[in-house]
């Protein structure tokens, strides 16, 4: 069974950079269908779709968000890691790490989710 | 990037009665050599990650009652909940994978009436 948990501060003061660990069991990154994205949820609002890192270490972000994410991952850790810098409080959010298998998939297992606060 | 869109933002269904979401994207998701649609359906509750409820456009996910329905291809597409039930309430939204930068649709909020 696969599963994913996210992992990272609950509170971060506005301009700090924020990081993220996704911890992944049962299933290698090294496999050649694993993939990893992340995904937030503000309060109240609607799924955002960020960052993705493919099984063979390729990389696609949010255009909007473009300048400000990095994806990256370990394979011998089996982390995914999120690197988001220059805080905001509009930040503020549920961030989720979630599996997709194969080259283009749906996101099918998903971690519970951290809650991340931006605030000084 | 695939834009999505969705409609209605909200709906309310009496238990029992039907809810139709659609979801259009600003181009077609359908890939023409293996014939599928990139285009799955989540369902939201507070405090939970999102649940998979049908990929591939109209393939249901284990699990998930049969009362969950999709539809469509190419840019438009529409999951239907038959007999709605109380548990059924959350926020639904589509998703294209047939691309990267992947997007969400704004979602739909579904309430019993």
């Amino acid at each position: 069974q696969v599963t994913l948990k996210e992992s990272g501060p609950v509170l971060v003061k506005p301009t700090e950079t924020l990081t993220l660990t996704c911890a992944v069991s049962g299933l290698s990154l090294s496999h050649a269908d694993m993939g990893v994205s992340w995904i937030r949820q503000p309060p109240g609002r609607a799924l955002e779709w960020l960052a993705h890192i493919f099984a063979n270490g390729e990389t696609s972000y949010n255009t909007s968000l473009n300048r400000r994410l990095y994806i990256s991952k370990d394979t011998s850790t089996s982390q995914v890691f999120l690197t988001l810098p220059n805080m905001d409080p509009v930040d503020t959010a549920t961030y989720y790490c979630a599996r997709m298998m194969g080259r283009l998939a749906p996101f099918d297992v998903w971690g519970q989710g951290a809650m991340v606060t931006v605030s000084s | 990037d695939i834009g999505m869109t969705q409609s209605p933002e909200s709906l309310a269904v009496s238990l029992g009665e039907r809810a139709t979401i659609t979801c259009k994207s600003v181009q077609s998701v359908f890939f023409t050599s293996n014939k599928k649609n990139y285009l799955a359906w989540y369902q939201k509750k507070p405090g939970l990650p999102p649940k998979l409820l049908i990929s591939w456009a109209s393939t249901r996910e284990s699990g998930v009652p049969d009362r969950f329905s999709g539809s469509g291809s190419a840019t438009d597409f529409t999951l239907t909940i038959d007999s709605l039930q109380a548990e059924d309430v959350a926020v639904y939204y589509c998703l294209q994978y047939f691309s990267s930068p992947f997007n969400f649709g704004p979602g739909t909020k579904v309430q019993i009436k």
